[in-house]
This record gives structure tokens, C-alpha cells and sequence, in this order.
């Protein structure tokens, strides 16, 4: 079984500066996808980003990166230059590849953007 | 790209009745649908897979009397809440995957924020 943890409930961070989301995960699988999904407040889920475990190259998408710790089960979330629309929840998701597309949500981090 | 449609958005009803909600993938086939129960500033609680074709497969803990899954066609998905009571007010959202991780992310329908009185 797999268990995603986001140690930090809230956060916040003023508006242009960065702010990193921390994710832990545990598993035996070698062979798996990493994503981080926002909820705003309308409570659709938009997906972040996403990284393949076996892709060493940490996955960018405009301002947001995440750092990928494959050997410590690390997937933090950077967001650079913070926008009043970056405020949201944001789960850190596990998936097992080629195991009928399974998501495992972590607790969920609400994240505040400050005028 | 790939369109997850859920309805109702939201829905009141009386306790002791029974609410539908379907989940359906626009443009794509839904192999997959997985059916999530969300509480107030809590994450997403898998409730059941559902495969075309095939009956749901519940998590524990998840009564599959009371949340009966349909999955009649790889582009419709339905979850009936039968005989509600207020403890099921909660927000339910469905996703459908019919790719690898690799290919495609699940997509999401907005979710149903169900209201039992």
C-alpha cells in the first residue's frame, strides 16, 4: 500500500515571492507517477504538475517545479512568484503505473496568497 | 482535452430518499471511473473503482448497499446514494482514466455537493 503525507496543513506566502510545498510518500513500487493537484475554491481539481518516478529530471511547468527525491520519497511543490490565483488547496498525489490509474491523495495543504 | 462532466453540481434532498449522480467522460472512453468523497477542508476519500462492465470495487470501510456504482458504458459512470441521511451531505467528485499515467492524467468532473435534510 502507498501513503502520500503533507506535513503542512496551511501555508501562506505574499504575492511575487515563493513558497514550497512539502510531500512525502512511501512505497515499493519502482515504477509510479507523482502529481500535484490545485482546488481552488470552487472545488475543481487542476492538475499542477506531474513526474514520472523514473525521469530524473525535475518536472517544470511555468512557475511551478517540484524537487524530486526519488532515494528519500520527496516531492515538494515550488511556487515562484505567487499569485492571488495560486490560493487554493493542493494535494500531492501518488499513482502506480499501469494499475488502473489509482490516485492516493495526501492530507492537502492550504495554501494563502497575500496581497 | 479530455472532458469529465459530473451533475448534478449540487443537490438537496429529504432523508430517506435516493440521489443519482453521474459521472461521464465527453471525449474519451472511461475504462475507469474512480468516485471520491470530500469532507470540509479534507482530502479526496477513495470510495470506489468502477470498471465498465464489471462490478465497482469498494473500499473498506464503504457500505456498497448504501453507494451503489453503475458503470454501464465506457463513457457513463452513476453513484446512487440510496436511502440518505444527513451524515452523507458531503461533496462527492468522480474522475476517469482510460490511459496509463503515462499518456494521459485522470480527469476530474466538478463534483455534487449533496445536502441530505
Amino acid at each position: 500500500a502507498q501513503t502520500v503525507t503533507q506535513s503542512q496543513p496551511e501555508m501562506s506566502v505574499q504575492e511575487a515571492e515563493t513558497v514550497t510545498l512539502s510531500c512525502t510518500y512511501d512505497t515499493s513500487e519502482n515504477n509510479y507517477y507523482l502529481f500535484w493537484y490545485k482546488q481552488p475554491p470552487s472545488r475543481q481539481m487542476i492538475l499542477v504538475i506531474r513526474q514520472e518516478a523514473y525521469k530524473q529530471q525535475n518536472a517544470t511547468e511555468n512557475r511551478f517545479s517540484v524537487n524530486f527525491q526519488k532515494a528519500a520519497k520527496s516531492f515538494s511543490l515550488k511556487i515562484s512568484d505567487s499569485q492571488l490565483g495560486d490560493t487554493a488547496m493542493y494535494f500531492c498525489a501518488f499513482m502506480v503505473n499501469n494499475a488502473g490509474n489509482m490516485l492516493t491523495f495526501g492530507g492537502g495543504t492550504r495554501l494563502m496568497v497575500k496581497p | 482535452g479530455a472532458v469529465v462532466s459530473q451533475h448534478p453540481s449540487r443537490v438537496i434532498c429529504k432523508s430517506g430518499t435516493s440521489v443519482k449522480i453521474e459521472c461521464r467522460s465527453l471525449d474519451f472512453q472511461a475504462t475507469t471511473m474512480f468516485w471520491y468523497r470530500q469532507f470540509p477542508k479534507k482530502s479526496l476519500m477513495l470510495m470506489a473503482t468502477s470498471n465498465e462492465g464489471s462490478k465497482a470495487t469498494y473500499e473498506q470501510g464503504v457500505e456498497k448497499d448504501k453507494f451503489l456504482i453503475n458503470h454501464a458504458s465506457l463513457t457513463l459512470s452513476t453513484l446512487t446514494v440510496t436511502s440518505a441521511h444527513p451524515e452523507d451531505s458531503s461533496f462527492y467528485i468522480c474522475s476517469a482514466g482510460g490511459l496509463t499515467g503515462r499518456d494521459s492524467p485522470l480527469h476530474f468532473g466538478n463534483g455534487t455537493r449533496l445536502t441530505v435534510t
